[in-house]
């Protein structure tokens, strides 16, 4: 089966930087989303890496290590706005869904 | 530019019956989906498109059926309606599977 795993929640100050990780277990890989998800809305695109490395984009960066299984994702200089949940999901080869999400991670910013 | 446009935003059905969930883009995306989002479990592919006239399952399909006549166009229908499909539905669109997905604003479904 598919197995992909973020934490629950996480907690974290407004102004500093927290890394949220995403674990995959999948038959064949394709590719990593980060999407962000505010209560009651939709999701929004935040990344996509299909290649190992680091990749930036303002204050929020996403990190793939194919070999490993592990994709970050990191933001820096953290708003209040930011509390939301960040969702990875991940593009597979085989399978019965070209598509798995994890249960996502909620970030909470505090003053 | 409208995006994704999914209706109704709030739905209640009696077990049993049937409706089509609405979803709409005027983005020319070739690519569309459909997902349900269940607390603690994440959002669930349902169903797939790839382009007018071709539809593929996802995870979670049974109880559901799609079809794509148009590019911009990619209902859901739920032909009997069961309490397990209570859930928030969203519908999203991209130009291709690997590309930026542009979601709807979502549908609440309450089956009683």
């Amino acid at each position: 089966g598919q197995n992909i795993d973020q934490p629950t929640e996480m907690t974290a100050t407004e102004g500093a930087i927290v890394q949220i990780n995403c674990t995959y277990q999948t038959s064949g890989f394709n590719g990593l989303f980060w999407y962000q998800q505010h209560a009651g809305e939709a999701p929004t695109f935040l990344s996509y890496n299909v290649l190992d490395g680091l990749e930036e984009k303002g204050r929020f960066s996403s990190f793939l290590s194919r070999s490993k299984g592990y994709s970050y994702l990191l933001l820096k200089e953290l708003q209040m706005k930011d509390s939301a949940s960040y969702l990875c999901a991940v593009r597979i080869i085989s399978g019965n869904t070209p598509l798995v999400f994890g249960k996502g991670t909620r970030l909470s910013v505090i003053a | 530019n409208a995006g994704v446009t999914q209706t109704p935003k709030f739905q209640v059905l009696k077990t049993g019956q049937s409706m089509t969930l609405q979803c709409a883009q005027d983005m020319n995306h070739e690519y569309m989906s459909w997902y349900r989002q269940d607390p603690g479990m994440g959002l669930r592919l349902i169903h797939y498109s790839v382009g007018a006239g071709i539809t593929d399952q996802g995870e979670v399909p049974n109880g559901y059926n799609v079809s794509r006549s148009t590019t911009e166009d990619f209902p859901l229908r739920l032909l009997s309606a069961a309490p397990s499909q209570t859930s928030v539905y969203f519908c999203a669109s991209s130009y291709r599977d690997y590309t930026e997905a542009f979601f709807g604003q979502g549908t609440r479904l309450t089956v009683v």
